[in-house]
């Protein structure tokens, strides 16, 4: 079993729909992280949280370390949101990463 | 900020050959990162530094990968002798400090015939 798990692996939305992105660790963390990957392959850090919820824009981060998930929110998708969603968590007392197999979003017009 | 600045872009060789791939981190970052990511495994992360000392290279496959930091402004990865299976695009990222958020590199892709 992975220790970062995402869902769903592939996600297709209508322009204007509130997306969710899961994901779940198995891990103690001392940070995750939430990453977004261009279809040219560019990646963008969007959120590094360790409690509670982040705020930018129109996407929305939200981390429960008892439960250990979190979730990343996008309302009122565009075309210009697809792309490759990935989490990454940083192990707790250790300096190593373990990353989610990523989310494949399609925002249709 | 021109933010982190990788080459080459692309790279194909043939294997057996000596592969350098370069880095300068944003000015001030005291953490860079290096990652590999292929279809197969998606993003790994390859070695940590802060303050240009390699602080955790778990992540590096084997004795055919090193990397270096000679200063706060430059990191290179080599790999020597390179592999068919070493193909995949690599990624420097830097950042403040280790949970601070990561700043990407455009990546190089990689292609060992």
């Amino acid at each position: 079993k992975n220790e970062v798990e995402q869902s769903p692996q592939n996600l297709t939305a209508q322009e204007g729909e509130f997306i969710t992105i899961n994901c779940s660790y198995s891990v103690g963390i001392s940070a995750l992280h939430w990453l977004q990957q261009h279809p040219g392959g560019g990646i963008v850090s969007l959120f590094m949280l360790s409690s509670g919820k982040k705020k930018h824009g129109r996407l929305i981060a939200t981390i429960n370390i008892q439960e250990k998930h979190s979730s990343l929110h996008i309302t009122a998708s565009h075309p210009r949101d697809s792309a490759v969603y990935i989490c990454a968590v940083l192990i707790y007392n250790n300096n190593d990463m373990r990353f989610g197999a990523g989310t494949r979003l399609t925002v249709k017009p | 900020d021109a933010g982190v600045i990788q080459s080459p872009r692309h790279e194909v060789t043939e294997m057996g050959q000596e592969v350098t791939l370069r880095c300068k981190p944003i000015s001030g970052h005291n953490s860079l990162f290096w990652y590999r990511q292929t279809m197969m495994r998606g993003l790994e992360l390859l070695i940590y530094f802060n303050n240009n000392v390699p602080i955790d290279d778990s992540g590096m496959p084997e004795d055919r990968f090193s990397a270096k930091m000679p200063n706060a402004s430059f990191s290179t990865l080599k790999i020597q002798p390179s592999e068919p299976r070493d193909s995949a695009v690599y990624f420097c990222a830097s950042s403040l400090s280790r949970i601070q958020p990561q700043h990407f590199g455009d990546g190089t892709r990689l292609s060992i015939l």
